[in-house]
């Protein structure tokens, strides 16, 4: 069964810093990969993805991630944090072999971002 | 607005009780499925329902079953609860089942006593 891994529990980073959030996978086959963000009281929402072409994939708010097939990894970026992006993030991945489009998350990233 | 509805929001059951949780998926989604999130932890994929029949399923035991309606709305039964069973409940919608474009709602918060 796949498993994913985010390094981190919990982040505290003040604004303006920047911010890296390490996921890794276990699958070795062909993989779609994702990062959701849950903000306090809300939905998961999709910060972006990864299915094919560029590793380097960029998504909504600024946040990007790159794909490096040889490590099983797929980090989660972004230049500058802002207050805003307090939340969860968690780093997701669907196994392409299996027929469906079912996830496996991670156990997610508490980021705290102080003004 | 998530654009998937969950209901109810919140809800306290005692052990041995049954609950069930309903869904209604995004306008144009035809596939649900169930999460588990515990406290601490990421989601848990539970299963999957797609033209109204179980489609995959993750490792829950049987007292986690579902049901999908013709209008594509979905219900999770859990039977015979337990103190484990305590988590947020996540629906979430596709359409077709590759797309990956998954909507999430905002999930139904059980807790057992």
């Amino acid at each position: 069964a796949q498993s994913v891994s985010q390094h981190n529990h919990h982040v505290i980073l003040s604004e303006a810093a920047s911010l890296e959030l390490g996921c890794n996978y276990s699958y070795g086959g062909t993989v779609n990969l994702f990062w959701y963000v849950q903000y306090p009281g809300q939905h998961l929402q999709l910060l972006l993805k990864y299915f094919s072409g560029d590793p380097l994939v960029k998504g909504i708010k600024g946040f990007e991630a790159e794909f490096i097939k040889s490590k099983f990894s797929f980090n989660l970026r972004k230049p500058s944090v802002q207050w805003s992006d307090t939340a969860e993030y968690f780093c997701a991945v669907n196994d392409m072999n299996s027929g469906y489009s079912t996830l496996t998350f991670g156990k997610g990233t508490m980021l705290l971002v102080s003004p | 607005d998530a654009g998937v509805t969950q209901s109810p929001t919140h809800l306290i059951k005692t052990r041995g009780q049954q609950v069930t949780l309903r869904c209604s998926p995004k306008s144009g989604h035809d596939t649900v499925s169930w999460y588990q999130q515990a406290l601490g932890q990421g989601p848990q994929f539970i299963f999957q329902y797609y033209e109204e029949e179980e489609r995959q399923r993750g490792n829950f035991p049987d007292r986690f079953s579902g049901h999908q309606f013709p209008n594509y709305s979905s219900e999770l039964n859990v039977n015979a609860l337990l103190l484990g069973d305590s988590a947020l409940y996540l629906c979430a919608s596709s359409f077709l089942d590759r797309d990956h474009g998954y909507t999430f709602g905002s999930g139904t918060r059980l807790t057992v006593v």
